[in-house]
């Protein structure tokens, strides 16, 4: 089974800041990443796919890269609205899997 | 509008069965695979398995937590997906939703239904 790890599990920032997560995985699934936002009680929304495409509607602060085993999502100025849990999802071996998550929360 | 709705969930007991439905408008269903994830309260997103597209076989995959105690299905003439639990147990309890990807693309997981809850408890 392929192990996506997600780094860090948890952070406080502030309005403004620059976010990186960053997602490995145990081996190659080349760029089949996708990057999830959900906020407590809410379905999980997609933000990224393919690694580095942006969902339409999502802001352009949002951006992600990576190939391989090794991929990150940046919020490049954080907003009030992008507190919250973010997960990445690996869907290139089966059994698909999520990161364990990242809690972006309030500084 | 292209959406999901999930439907079935309720409280059950351990062991007991329940059949949750996933109904699809607004696109394609048959293009489409579909998968099913599950959020434990309190915890994070797991993958619960998938049914593929009928062009590519409508075959299935599962996660070893619910291998042969779950079964997915699909009906395209209906739009579709059904997700049977058996020999459920406590630890099942969880929001479940469908969601649709494709299969030889890195894309999908665009559309989430809005989720429909499972209690096991005795």
């Amino acid at each position: 089974d392929i192990q996506m790890t997600q780094s860090p599990s948890a952070m406080s920032a502030s309005v403004g800041d620059r976010v990186t997560i960053t997602c490995r995985a145990s081996q190659g699934i080349s760029n089949y990443l996708a990057w999830f936002q959900q906020k407590p009680g809410k379905v999980p929304k997609r933000l990224i796919s393919a690694a580095s495409s942006l969902q339409s509607g999502v802001p352009s602060r949002f951006s992600g890269s990576g190939s391989g085993t090794e991929f990150t999502l940046t919020i490049s100025s954080l907003q009030p609205e992008d507190f919250a849990t973010y997960y990445c999802l690996q869907h290139n071996g089966y059994p698909f899997t999520f990161g364990p998550g990242t809690k972006v929360d309030i500084k | 509008e292209v959406q999901l709705v999930e439907s079935g969930g309720g409280l059950v007991q351990p062991g007991r069965s329940l059949r949750l439905s996933c109904t699809a408008s607004g696109f394609t269903f048959g293009d489409y695979a579909m998968s099913w994830v599950r959020q434990a309260p309190g915890k994070g997103l797991e993958w619960v398995g998938f049914i593929r597209d009928k062009a590519h076989g409508g075959t299935t995959e599962y996660a070893a937590s619910v291998k042969d105690r779950f079964t997915f299905s699909r009906d395209d003439s209906k739009s579709v997906a059904y997700l049977q639990m058996n020999s459920l147990k406590t630890e099942d309890t969880a929001v479940y939703y469908c969601s649709r990807h494709y299969l030889v693309l890195p894309d999908g997981f665009d559309i989430w239904g809005q989720g429909t809850v499972v209690t096991v408890s005795p």
